[in-house]
């Protein structure tokens, strides 16, 4: 089975740094990309940007390039976004999900997600 | 950027009857286009892929239809647990929409 386990929520000031985690299980990590997604309270989704853990490749929405770093760590199957300098506006829930292209038609999707980090970013 | 514009924002409709939720992409995603339900305080959970594939264990009253720049998400027979939102997500670049809000008529 399938589970991506996300690190529990946080509470921090502005301008404190951030680092959340996600780790996959059930499967082999390195062979699919991990996205990370934003829900700010009562909002939609954001993809912000995703990795592929075989060789780090990653990319990143325009919204959020340059504002968070996403990373992996294979040797314990766990992917990470991180903030060095946390905003209000970063307040939100953070999932992360497993990426899936399903060939030959190459389509692609978010077949399993984490159960979301909660982060609060208050003075 | 691929722009998701997803119509109405909510919709209200008796149980039994049938929701028919729209997706337009801002260009042409060709079948690349996927439906996710999420329900109050829980991740978003795959329903379509490849725009009209079912993922797994989801429900047959659950369909998907359209190609190019319009996407349908059809839910016929609505159930208690429908009533929830719904996104799409175009998958060259993996921006969603902003979802649409079925709610009990």
């Amino acid at each position: 089975e399938v589970q991506l386990v996300q690190s529990g929520a946080e509470v921090k000031k502005p301008g404190e740094s951030l680092k959340i985690s996600c780790k996959a299980s059930g499967y082999s990590f390195i062979d699919n990309y991990i996205a990370w997604v934003r829900q700010v309270p009562g909002k939609g989704l954001e993809w912000m940007g995703i990795i592929y853990p075989g060789d780090s490749d990653t990319r990143y929405s325009p919204s959020f390039q340059g504002q968070v770093t996403i990373s992996v760590d294979k040797s314990i199957s766990t992917a990470y976004l991180q903030w060095s300098s946390l905003k209000a506006s970063d307040t939100a829930m953070y999932y992360c999900a497993r990426h899936v292209r399903e060939l030959p038609q190459g389509w692609d999707y978010f077949d399993d997600w984490g159960q979301g980090t909660l982060v609060t970013v208050s003075s | 950027e691929i722009v998701m514009t997803q119509s109405p924002a909510s919709l209200s409709v008796s149980p039994g009857e049938t929701a028919t939720l729209s997706c337009r992409a801002s260009q042409s995603v060709r079948s690349n286009l996927a439906w996710y339900q999420q329900k109050p305080g829980q991740a978003p959970r795959l329903l379509i892929y490849g725009a009209s594939t079912r993922a797994t264990g989801i429900p047959a009253r659950f369909s998907g239809s359209g190609s190019g720049t319009e996407f349908t998400l059809t839910i016929s027979s609505l159930q208690s647990e429908d009533f929830v939102v719904y996104y799409c997500q175009q998958s060259i670049t993996w921006t969603f929409g902003q979802g649409t809000k079925v709610e009990i008529k």
